[in-house]
């Protein structure tokens, strides 16, 4: 069995300063985790994803996250926000046999004041 | 290359009736899953689908199933419609090997 927990539903910081989003996950074999943003009335966008390998992996808009086994954590971060990164947040895990289902977050919503 | 469609992005049925939805891959992606985003319970799984086959199956009641077609592209038919199963549904397809997903728009059923 898998979960994830999202700490924070909502998070506001203001433009240019540092967006940190938590992610801590349990899953029962090694974990494929994931980041996605979805903004109002659209799909899912995958920001960046950890598979293997490299434990700090950076993604697109400047996004990056580092997995960290000893703490099941996966938090994402970007080192200054703009006000175009105000979206709502998931973090997801699968199993690597297992692609095609992924058990998600509640979400975080990123606000970003000017 | 396009992205996964859904059709029809918006859809309004009334209590007791059933409902099919449609979802397109990507072209060479030949699995697809199924999610449904809800206010009260987020994302959750439904099911996925692989070479036409089911290959796994989320917690949701037999009133929801699935197809997919020898093209890919999937249907996922809801019966007996109940006001909780408004909500956004969410396809999604993969390339084989790869554990990223594509979502589509998704469908917004709205149960009156």
């Amino acid at each position: 069995a898998q979960s994830v927990t999202q700490l924070g539903s909502h998070v506001s910081v203001s433009e240019g300063a540092l967006v940190l989003l938590r992610c801590n996950y349990s899953s029962s074999v090694p974990p494929y985790l994931f980041w996605y943003v979805q903004y109002p009335n659209q799909g899912l966008q995958l920001l960046l994803k950890y598979t293997t390998g490299a434990t700090l992996v950076k993604g697109i808009n400047g996004f990056e996250a580092e997995f960290k086994k000893s703490e099941t954590s996966f938090h994402l971060t970007k080192p200054s926000a703009h006000m175009s990164d105000a979206a709502e947040y998931f973090c997801a895990v699968s199993e690597n046999t297992n692609a095609g289902k992924s058990t998600f977050g509640d979400g975080t919503t990123l606000t970003v004041k000017p | 290359k396009a992205g996964v469609t859904q059709t029809p992005r918006y859809l309004i049925k009334t209590r007791g009736q059933q409902v099919t939805l449609s979802c397109s891959p990507i072209s060479g992606h030949r699995s697809v899953s199924w999610y449904q985003q809800t206010p009260g319970q987020g994302l959750q799984f439904l099911f996925e689908y692989f070479s036409e086959t089911q290959r796994n199956k989320g917690n949701f009641p037999g009133r929801f199933s699935g197809r997919q077609f020898s093209n890919s592209r999937s249907e996922m038919n809801v019966s007996t419609l109940e006001l909780g199963d408004s909500a956004l549904y969410l396809c999604a397809s993969t390339r084989q090997g790869s554990y990223e997903q594509y979502f589509g728009p998704g469908t917004r059923l709205t149960v009156t």
